[in-house]
């Protein structure tokens, strides 16, 4: 089955530095990679997100990059702020446009972002 | 805005006790997911759901089973409760069959197994 890794667990960058989260994943089948933001205590939501189709993605201060042929996919974000402190979560699953989806998550980078 | 309740925010049970935890949507959502989240492991999947009475097994489903008897409900159980089930529970649901696989998460049911 899909199996996806994140790197690294922990990051600290000074407010304003920019911040690099990466995935790679096992199953070349997959076509779609979403990201999620957990703050403390809260639920995870959605951010961000790139299908197969495209190798690039961005919405304001935040960007997705996706390589198939290596099978990566990385978060980077810029300008950090201290609300941008959180654990992020990159996925990973296969759109089959039919009736179910399954996404593997990784483990999770504990983002600190310092005043 | 899309809704996913989980029933319970915290729960503190015994050892062989039986624990349902229950989730509910209200945006007429196809799939439902549960998920466990671990320091270090992040979010590891139990079992899901993409039909009333259908499941199939996640990743982790050893020592849980669920129940979907209704499109808007999808249930956790623990049979026998134990320690090492001791965890953060996340329930999600996503719309089926569209481009767009957005997971909408609970707000979590945390359980302490003693």
């Amino acid at each position: 089955g899909e199996n996806v890794e994140q790197h690294p667990s922990t990051l600290s960058v000074q407010e304003g530095d920019s911040a690099v989260i990466k995935c790679t994943y096992s199953d070349s089948a997959s076509n779609y990679f979403p990201w999620y933001k957990q703050e403390l205590g809260k639920r995870p939501q959605l951010i961000i997100d790139i299908r197969s189709n495209v190798g690039e993605k961005k919405d304001q201060r935040i960007a997705v990059t996706l390589n198939k042929t290596a099978k990566h996919f990385s978060l980077h974000i810029t300008e950090t702020q201290p609300e941008d402190s959180a654990v992020y979560f990159c996925a990973a699953s296969i759109d089959r446009k039919t009736s179910y989806d399954k996404v593997i998550f990784g483990p999770g980078t504990s983002l600190s972002v310092i005043p | 805005d899309v809704k996913v309740t989980q029933s319970s925010r915290y729960l503190v049970k015994r050892t062989g006790e039986k624990v349902f935890l229950e989730c509910v949507q209200d945006m007429d959502h196809e799939n439902m997911f549960w998920y466990r989240q671990d320091p270090g492991l992040g979010l590891r999947l139990i079992y899901f759901s993409y039909d009333v009475k259908m499941k199939e097994k996640g990743d982790i489903p050893e020592g849980y089973s669920v129940s979907r008897e209704k499109k808007e409900r999808f249930s956790l159980i623990l049979e026998s409760a134990s320690t090492n089930q001791t965890s953060m529970y996340l329930c999600a649901s996503s719309i089926a069959g569209t481009n767009t696989g957005e997971l909408f998460f609970g707000e979590g049911s945390r359980l302490t197994v003693l």
